[in-house]
């Protein structure tokens, strides 16, 4: 069965540290990879995504993810985090379907 | 740009009504969809529809009703409130991708529901 799994539902991280949010899948085949943002009672918004080519993808605010077939995985890293990252963070995948399938989330704490 | 818009933002029914959740979105996007979203089960597909008058089921479709009239509109319904459909209901739209299914998904800002 086709699923998105995201490890760890709650991740804290110093300011200034590396962030390191992770996501796999299960699918056949290549899937087209989303990243979004949640922030206080407010609807998602796109990070970035992956859809062909280049498999590193940069997107908003610093943050970028790594394409990994072999590992099926997506994860959303950037390199120092700021308090404003605080934030539910929602990996979603389409498996070649009219569905997007979200993971479970990763709420990102940032310890001053 | 006002983007997806739902309304109400805040509901509370008695167990047995119906209410009907609306969403519009002003970006002529073809593809519309609703959300639900509960702790630590992250965003359900409840109902999606490629375009007026194509509809179809996402994962959790029971209790639910859609219609897509119009390209802008996609109201969800609730025929009969149930304490489980207690949640925070997300409506998305996006552009179609046909070779790749959605394109990026541009959310509302939800609409919070409680059943008791």
């Amino acid at each position: 069965a086709q699923s998105v799994t995201q490890l760890g539902s709650h991740v804290s991280v110093s300011e200034g540290a590396l962030v390191l949010l992770r996501c796999n899948y299960s699918s056949s085949v290549p899937p087209y990879l989303f990243w979004y943002v949640q922030y206080p009672n407010q609807g998602l918004q796109l990070l970035l995504k992956y859809t062909t080519g280049a498999t590193l993808v940069k997107g908003i605010n610093g943050f970028e993810a790594e394409f990994k077939k072999s590992e099926t995985s997506f994860h959303l890293t950037k390199p120092s985090a700021h308090m404003s990252d605080a934030a539910e963070y929602f990996c979603a995948v389409n498996f070649g379907n009219e569905k997007l399938t979200f993971g479970t989330g990763t709420r990102l704490t940032i310890i001053p | 740009n006002a983007g997806v818009t739902q309304t109400p933002k805040f509901q509370v029914l008695k167990t047995g009504q119906s209410m009907t959740l609306q969403c519009a979105q002003d970006m002529n996007h073809e593809y519309m969809s609703w959300y639900r979203q509960d702790p630590g089960m992250g965003l359900r597909l409840i109902h999606y529809s490629v375009g007026a008058g194509i509809t179809d089921q996402g994962e959790v479709p029971n209790g639910y009703n859609v219609s897509r009239s119009t390209t802008e509109d996609f109201p969800l319904r609730l025929l009969s409130a149930a304490p489980s459909q207690t949640s925070v209901y997300f409506c998305a739209s996006s552009l179609h991708d046909r070779e790749g299914g959605t394109g990026e998904l541009f959310f509302g800002e939800g609409s919070r529901l409680t059943v008791l």
